[in-house]
């Protein structure tokens, strides 16, 4: 079956540190830009960061840069996102994605044609 | 970053209805936009990439229009599977930005 399934949230104090974890399945992991996403509760979607195939490029959203590590182990289809300095605004469900980057015409497009089902991160004291 | 505005916020509509979403691009992003459809506890689902092409498996009556700085998702006739929130993605530049979300509801 073709999946992704992330762990690794819970509840953390400000200041604290989570690593979460997306395992693939059912596709050839090491073939796909790789994305973390995040949605705070009642709130909309926001974009975290992403990692190429063979890991060459990485990208951060403001909010996280500097306190969150994206990574990923191609020999373990596994996706990771190591999160430092957590604030109370971290709060939210982290989503991980496969972009499948489409090409159209040369250009090569975002497209997040599978998700798993999140992992909730709290930061509360 | 860029700043995507969408609009409406919310919107009211029945089945059968024809349902228009915008996006507005803080700069030019020429046709590097995707759109998502999410209902509640689930995850988001791919509904269009690069403005204007339909994911495989979604529905004919979805479809996206624009380039540039405006963009638009149009539900021909809305059905009942169809209420649900949907979200602009822009993957022109980085970091990648979303509207804020529309919440289409039955009316």
């Amino acid at each position: 079956e073709v999946q992704l399934v992330e762990s690794g949230g819970g509840l953390v104090q400000p200041g604290g540190s989570l690593r979460l974890s997306c395992e693939a399945s059912g596709f050839t992991f090491s073939s796909y830009w790789m994305t973390w996403l995040r949605q705070a509760p009642g709130k909309g979607l926001e974009w975290v960061a992403n990692i190429r195939r063979d890991a060459t490029k990485i990208y951060y959203a403001d909010s996280v840069k500097g306190r969150f590590t994206i990574s990923r182990d191609n020999a373990k289809n596994s996706l990771f996102l190591q999160m430092n300095s957590l604030r109370v605004d971290d709060t939210a469900l982290y989503y991980c994605a496969r972009d499948y980057s489409p090409q159209i015409l040369g250009a090569f497009y975002d497209a997040f044609d599978m998700w798993g089902q999140g992992t909730m991160v709290t930061v509360s004291s | 970053a860029i700043q995507m505005t969408q609009s409406p916020s919310s919107q009211s509509a029945s089945v059968g209805d024809r349902v228009t979403i915008t996006c507005r691009a803080s700069q030019d992003i020429g046709n590097e936009l995707g759109w998502y459809q999410q209902k509640p506890g689930r995850a988001p689902k791919l509904l269009i990439y690069a403005a204007s092409t339909l994911q495989t498996g979604v529905p004919s009556r979805f479809s996206g229009t624009g380039s540039g700085t405006d963009f638009t998702l149009t539900i021909s006739s809305l059905q009942p599977e169809d209420f649900a929130s949907y979200y602009c993605l822009q993957d022109a530049n980085y970091p990648r930005t979303f509207g804020q979300g529309t919440k289409v509801e039955i009316k």
